[in-house]
């Protein structure tokens, strides 16, 4: 168990639906990350928060946001939902932001729009 | 910007053989390099990482991975292959200056055979 949660574990929704993703980090740790895990594509950075703040974007639609609460929990909200983002959503944590840390991976949340 | 190769969807190897996952890089810089694996319905688990120093670095479960810089490769190795070794693997690199993302190569399946 890395101690990082995300639910929900499943979500079945249809196409322009929105869904919120919401993850808890583990213990002590500041930094919040989400990618994107997809057949075709890999695993694809989307977001990046330490300690509230967004610190770096990667390949986020315009259409998902996602934001770090006081607590630390980060929720990713995804709207105007396609077939395209059928995918495997992953939360990762750590304590700090450095460039050699290795992060903690939730278990995901897997998406399926119908 | 950064980026990862994994040449190989699949790597099959039977149990007590030894295994190699291959994995090149490009980044600007020095790179600070990372496997992670990831068992069925499972996060990503952190396995080793390249720093800096020796060129090989040993991790979890008995998994090793040697640096090449000449090359830019980051090949995982382990000596003799068991069947609980049969999972997806991800070979990551992050540039060591400036904040920059983590970015996952594609994933290599490995599967070992009794």
């Amino acid at each position: 168990d890395s101690g990082v949660t995300q639910t929900p574990k499943h979500l079945i929704t249809a196409t322009g639906q929105r869904v919120t993703l919401r993850c808890s980090p583990r213990s002590g740790d500041l930094s919040v990350y989400w990618y994107q895990q997809s057949l075709d594509q890999g695993l694809q950075f989307l977001i990046h928060y330490y300690n509230g703040e967004e610190r770096a974007k990667g390949n986020i639609l315009e259409r998902f946001s996602a934001q770090q609460f006081p607590d630390l929990h980060s929720e990713l909200n995804l709207s105007s939902l396609e077939l395209g983002d059928s995918a495997l959503y992953f939360c990762a944590s750590s304590v700090e932001p450095v460039q050699d840390e290795k992060l903690f991976f939730g278990s995901g949340t897997q998406l399926s729009v119908l | 910007a950064q980026s990862v190769a994994q040449p190989e969807d699949q790597v099959n190897v039977a149990e007590g053989n030894p295994l190699t996952v291959k994995c090149t890089y490009s980044v600007s810089g020095n790179p600070y390099l990372f496997w992670y694996v990831q068992y069925p319905n499972r996060g990503l688990q952190f396995l080793l990482k390249y720093i800096t120093g020796d060129n090989l670095v040993k991790g979890s479960y008995g998994f090793e991975a040697e640096f090449n810089k000449s090359q830019t490769s980051f090949h995982l190795k382990k000596p003799s292959a068991l069947v609980s070794d049969s999972a997806l693997y991800f070979c990551a690199v992050r540039a060591s200056t400036g904040f920059q993302k983590l970015v996952f190569g594609t994933g290599t399946r490995l599967l070992v055979s009794p």
